[in-house]
């Protein structure tokens, strides 16, 4: 069955960095488009990034663009999200999600990985 | 930005009523429509998409309709494992710009 595990959150201060990674398995992992997703504290829902496929599209939410970078290993099965320069306001479960048919909405979900952005 | 507005903020509902929840875009997305359901500490699920077609596995009592800027997720007869929070998405200018609602609650009466 599809399976999306993701990994790497965690307490971080302003600033600062993590790498996020989502394993995924039961589905061609090479063939699908991908996206991360975060839900802040107050339970809103934001589409972060996507990247193609091949990896060669790539879309950044405006909040994100120019601190987050999204990239895949297709021979792994992994997507991953670097987040860099963190703020408060990044605070979120970051999801990844699978788009089964690549027009936008998100047949499969992970379980979530907690970022919290504090002093 | 699309901007996704769901009413209402909570739902009361008794089991075995109907609820209906609405979902207004600020501009037409055509049928690029999704509802989701997320229970405490899960994932959002997908229950539909295309507006009005329910997702693999997701119940009858479930359905969803409107088109352009108003739309409705109906659920028939409440169940026990029906309450949670629901969203909407359009996803009509995707990628990239696939915008959620603030949800709405659906709680028991």
């Amino acid at each position: 069955q599809v399976q999306l595990v993701e990994s790497g959150g965690g307490l971080v201060k302003p600033g600062g960095s993590l790498r996020l990674s989502c394993a995924a398995s039961g589905f061609s992992f090479s063939d699908s488009s991908m996206s991360w997703i975060r839900q802040t504290p107050g339970k809103r829902l934001e589409s972060v990034s996507y990247i193609s496929r091949s990896g060669d599209t790539i879309f950044y939410a405006d909040s994100v663009k120019g601190r987050f970078t999204i990239s895949r290993d297709n021979a792994k099965n992994s997507l991953y999200l670097q987040i860099n320069s963190l703020r408060d306001e990044d605070t979120a479960v970051y999801y990844c999600a699978w788009d089964v048919r690549t027009r936008g909405f998100f047949d499969y979900w992970g379980q979530g990985t907690l970022v919290t952005v504090s002093s | 930005e699309v901007v996704m507005t769901q009413s209402p903020a909570t739902l009361s509902v008794s089991p075995g009523e109907r609820a209906t929840l609405s979902c207004r875009a600020s501009q037409s997305v055509s049928s690029n429509l999704a509802w989701y359901q997320q229970k405490p500490g899960q994932a959002p699920r997908l229950l539909i998409h295309g507006a009005s077609t329910r997702a693999t596995g997701i119940p009858a009592r479930f359905s969803g309709s409107g088109s352009g800027t108003d739309f409705t997720l109906t659920i028939s007869s409440l169940q026990s494992e029906d309450f949670a929070v629901y969203y909407c998405q359009q996803y009509n200018n995707w990628p990239p710009r696939g915008t959620f609602g603030q949800g709405t609650k659906v709680e028991i009466k």
